[in-house]
């Protein structure tokens, strides 16, 4: 029951630049900040992105994040076989009171 | 090291109830929150609900009020989940996650629950 869209896939080459939507509503991405994760297969969703566009310590600099209204974008700049993953972008819901997840976006390098 | 350690696999029958545990080190326990996420085979990631283990104080879910308890002891800086009435559409891995820092900073490594008769 996600109700923040993502599209299924994208791709690009290595060193290419791939962009990733995140759509919401007034309730959520609109009202409050947006995280994005990055969750390699098999392992447990890693933090890439919170409060709309800070990087934790660790998290390069190709990684970034946006929110225009009631939407959200990850940019992975310099794309890199291993960023080959599923990332997933979540924000708080004021009328649901509760977290809501993106519905997953799988990368893939060509 | 801030890290999270959860309990291992199970395996249920429908109607069963289950416990997972998440025992958090490297940080003050009881100055974060801590969410439950879990994700079904294939499927994306779903919030099921937190709680503050400094207070206790939980909220949930919609979807799983009444059927989620999260409970702590901050003797052991440990949290637990007990899902009940599972039913096949429970099969998942159960993920903690606390918010030390920022939110959903640090996960825990998951716990596959199966339920199956």
């Amino acid at each position: 029951q996600s109700v923040l869209t993502q599209p299924p896939s994208a791709s690009g080459t290595p060193g290419q630049r791939v962009i990733i939507s995140c759509s919401g509503s007034s309730s959520n991405i609109g009202s409050n900040t947006v995280n994005w994760f990055q969750q390699l297969p098999g392992t447990a969703p890693k933090l890439l992105i919170y409060s709309n566009n800070q990087r934790p310590s660790g998290v390069p600099d190709r990684f970034s994040g946006s929110k225009p209204g009631n939407s959200a974008s990850l940019a992975i700049s310099g794309l890199q076989s291993e960023d080959e993953a599923d990332y997933f972008c979540a924000a708080w819901d004021d009328s649901l009171n509760g977290y809501v997840f993106g519905t997953g976006t799988k990368v893939t390098v060509l | 090291q801030d890290q999270l350690v959860q309990s291992g696999a199970e395996v249920k029958k429908p109607g069963a109830s289950v416990k997972v545990s998440c025992k958090a080190s490297g940080y003050s326990f009881t100055d974060y929150q801590i969410q439950w996420v879990r994700q079904a085979p294939g499927q994306g990631l779903e919030w099921m609900g937190r709680i503050n283990p400094n207070t206790g104080d939980t909220n949930f879910a919609q979807k799983f009020q009444g059927r989620v308890t999260l409970t702590r002891d901050t003797s052991i800086n440990t949290v637990y989940m007990e899902l009940s009435g599972l039913t096949s559409d429970d099969t998942a891995v159960y993920f903690c996650a606390s918010s030390a820092g920022f939110p959903f900073a640090y996960w825990g490594q998951g716990t596959l629950v199966t339920v199956s008769s």
